[in-house]
């Protein structure tokens, strides 16, 4: 199993600034994954982290918006750019190995004012 | 990976088993059936996993029906702990991203 940890765990934010979301996973693992999980909703699955190349966006989504970082096996960052209250939502990240289960995070609860 | 189907919501009697249910019909020959939950205000948690055959594992049981168009979680002594949003998740085992739906949400009573 994998032990995720995420920070901040809260945060609320001015419109218009950017706030970055970082994921420490406490072994190397293989794939790394950010969702969305907007009040009363279900996770939605915002981008596949790779390790060394740019990340893989799912349909609605686009880097521009989402930036993700992943440098290493370890780690990975989310930014929420140029932020509206639209995006208040729990941000969390995922890790895992292709085809086993997924482990997650406790989330970034965003809250934009 | 298949869509799967889940009732929006359950509840259950504290210390009675909770049987959560899930249509996956067109799940295909290598797509595992994996089962997670959400306890408010926390991440997603695995729960337990399976092909074909039914498992068990200190958290809840698995129940696969032989054509594998559904299956079942049960958590055999419910507790108010127990309490959380349950989802149905397909994955094969080239898969690689873990796609969620709308879940049961379980409610467990006193």
């Amino acid at each position: 199993s994998a032990v995720i940890s995420q920070k901040p765990s809260r945060d609320i934010c001015q419109r218009g600034t950017s706030l970055t979301i970082q994921c420490q996973v406490d072994s190397q693992v293989t794939m790394m994954f950010w969702y969305r999980q907007q009040p009363g909703q279900s996770l939605t699955l915002i981008a596949t982290a790779n390790q060394g190349s740019e990340a893989t966006y799912e349909s609605g989504f686009v880097i521009d918006k989402f930036p993700i970082s992943r440098p290493n096996l370890t780690f990975s960052t989310l930014t929420v750019s140029n932020m509206s209250p639209e995006d208040s939502s729990i941000y969390l990240c995922s890790a895992g190995e292709q085809g086993t289960e997924a482990f997650f995070g406790q989330g970034t609860r965003l809250t934009v004012v | 990976d298949a869509k799967t189907t889940q009732p929006t919501s359950m509840d259950c009697a504290e210390g009675r088993a909770a049987n959560l249910p899930c249509n996956h019909s067109t799940i295909s020959g290598n797509e595992y059936v994996y089962w997670y939950r959400q306890i408010h205000s926390q991440g997603p948690q695995y729960i337990i996993h399976g092909l074909k055959n039914n498992e068990t594992n200190e958290m809840a049981s698995l129940i696969i029906t032989e054509d594998r168009k559904s299956s079942t979680l049960i958590l055999p002594h419910a507790t108010l702990r127990d309490t959380a949003v349950y989802y149905c998740i397909v994955l094969g085992t080239g898969g690689f991203k873990t796609i969620f739906g709308a879940g049961t949400r379980l409610f467990v009573k006193a």
